[in-house]
């Protein structure tokens, strides 16, 4: 079956940075999706990769290793508004987007 | 504000009701999705639409019924649920469901509990 790991709840610290990690096995790749979701908010887009490597923007940045099934989104300066969920997801081999349950991010003063 | 608006944002009904659920996008995309957000699980895919055509139920009971009227609307007709059907139910669109880093653009989600 096709499954998307992250972990569930992290905590991190007003102005530190903080790694979330995301692991996947999919029938295909074709790119992965991270997503910021506020509570009682709709998720909206961060970033996509779909080659090996880093891509950066601004304070965050998206890492993808294709041969690992491996991924992290790295947020430098955390602010309090990044307190959210973070969603992993995975396009396979039909151009579905295959979901992870996210990463509820807490950020303390 | 993403261009995708979703009503009602709260809905309660007993089980026996039919409602709607209505999704609209002013973006000019060409796919649009249902989801179903429960609490701690991954996003449910329920339906899709390309270009006005359901290309994909995924297994959802027939209580749930789509309708994609033009490539702006979309409905979510509901009928004799159940109380596991309670849950954020969001719309989503994207310029295409195919190729490439098409990200989807997310409604706020419709609240619905189930009496």
């Amino acid at each position: 079956g096709q499954n998307i790991d992250q972990p569930t709840e992290m905590t991190a610290t007003e102005g530190a940075i903080v790694q979330i990690n995301c692991t996947y096995q999919t029938s295909g790749f074709n790119g992965l999706f991270w997503y910021q979701q506020h509570a009682g908010e709709a998720p909206t887009f961060l970033s996509y990769n779909v080659l090996d490597g880093l891509e950066e923007k601004g304070r965050f940045s998206s890492f993808l290793s294709r041969s690992k099934g491996y991924s992290y989104l790295l947020l430098k300066e955390l602010q309090m508004k990044d307190s959210a969920s973070y969603l992993c997801a995975v396009k396979d081999s039909n151009y579905q987007l295959i979901w992870g349950a996210g990463t509820k991010l807490i950020i303390k003063p | 504000e993403t261009g995708v608006t979703q009503t009602p944002r709260h809905l309660v009904m007993g089980m026996t009701n039919k409602k709607s659920l209505k999704c609209e996008q002013h973006l000019g995309h060409n796919a649009m999705y249902w989801y179903k957000q429960s609490a701690k699980k991954p996003l449910e895919l329920m339906f899709v639409y390309n270009f006005k055509e359901q290309t994909e139920n995924n297994s959802v009971p027939s209580r749930f019924s789509p309708e994609c009227p033009n490539s702006s609307h979309l409905f979510l007709h509901l009928h004799t649920l159940q109380p596991e059907d309670s849950a954020l139910y969001l719309c989503a669109s994207s310029q295409d469901r195919g190729t490439g880093s098409y990200e989807q653009y997310f409604g706020p989600g419709t609240r619905l509990t189930v009496t």
